[in-house]
């Protein structure tokens, strides 16, 4: 069956330290890949997308992911958090076979310590 | 700027009310989503509608049911509520495209979501 899988369900990360947030799906063929955020008390944004391409997409708030085949990941970047980066992260794909929706994972909560 | 406004943040309601949660969008978008969000669970897809008066179910349709009579509205109807609708619902839009495939890729807008609780 196709899944997106978030591993860490919470990460804590200084202020100034660089952060990555995994993201691994389950599908033959390569699939869109999305990465949301939401803060608290808000509806999600877009960081980023990829569906074709260079392999490593930039995205806002300073953020960036790597589509990588062979591992079939799509993890989320930043080389130095700041406080406001605390939130929920969401990785998200339309498997190209499966119609018009987004699969979400099951987030990861990300905390900053100042 | 492009908004997804729905009706209300916080709603408290009682077992077997007739619950109705209204989403609207001012992009002029073709698909319209709604999804729950729960702990440990992410969101998942209730229904989704693609033009005026079509839907067509999601992951979890049961308990709900769902009305478009115009694009920019998308109403999600919980019949005779449960205390497992519980929840953050989230309403989401996106454009469509000539070329469905591509549609695909095009952004979701998000609104600030509405936290049912049922007593």
């Amino acid at each position: 069956a196709q899944s997106v899988t978030q591993p860490d369900i919470h990460i804590t990360v200084s202020e100034g330290a660089s952060l990555e947030l995994r993201c691994n799906y389950s599908y033959g063929a390569t699939p869109y890949l999305f990465w949301y955020v939401q803060s608290p008390g808000q509806g999600l944004q877009l960081l980023l997308k990829y569906f074709s391409g260079d392999t490593l997409v930039q995205g806002i708030k300073g953020f960036e992911a790597e589509f990588k085949r062979s591992q079939s990941s799509f993890n989320l970047r930043k080389p130095s958090v700041h406080w406001s980066d605390a939130a929920e992260y969401f990785c998200a794909v339309v498997f190209t076979g499966g119609g018009n929706k987004l699969t979400f994972g099951t987030g990861t909560q990300l905390k900053v310590e100042l | 700027d492009v908004k997804v406004t729905q009706s209300s943040r916080y709603l408290v309601k009682r077992t077997g009310e007739k619950v109705f949660l209204e989403c609207v969008q001012d992009m002029d978008h073709e698909n319209m989503f709604w999804y729950r969000q729960d702990p440990g669970l992410g969101l998942r897809l209730i229904y989704f509608s693609y033009d005026v008066k079509m839907k067509e179910k999601g992951d979890i349709p049961e308990g709900y049911s769902v009305s478009r009579e115009k694009k920019e509205r998308f109403s999600l109807i919980l019949e005779s509520a449960s205390t497992n609708q519980t929840s953050m619902y989230l309403c989401a839009s996106r454009a469509g495209s000539p070329y469905p495939l591509l549609a695909r890729i095009n952004e979701q807008f998000f609104g600030p979501g509405t936290r049912l609780t049922v007593l």
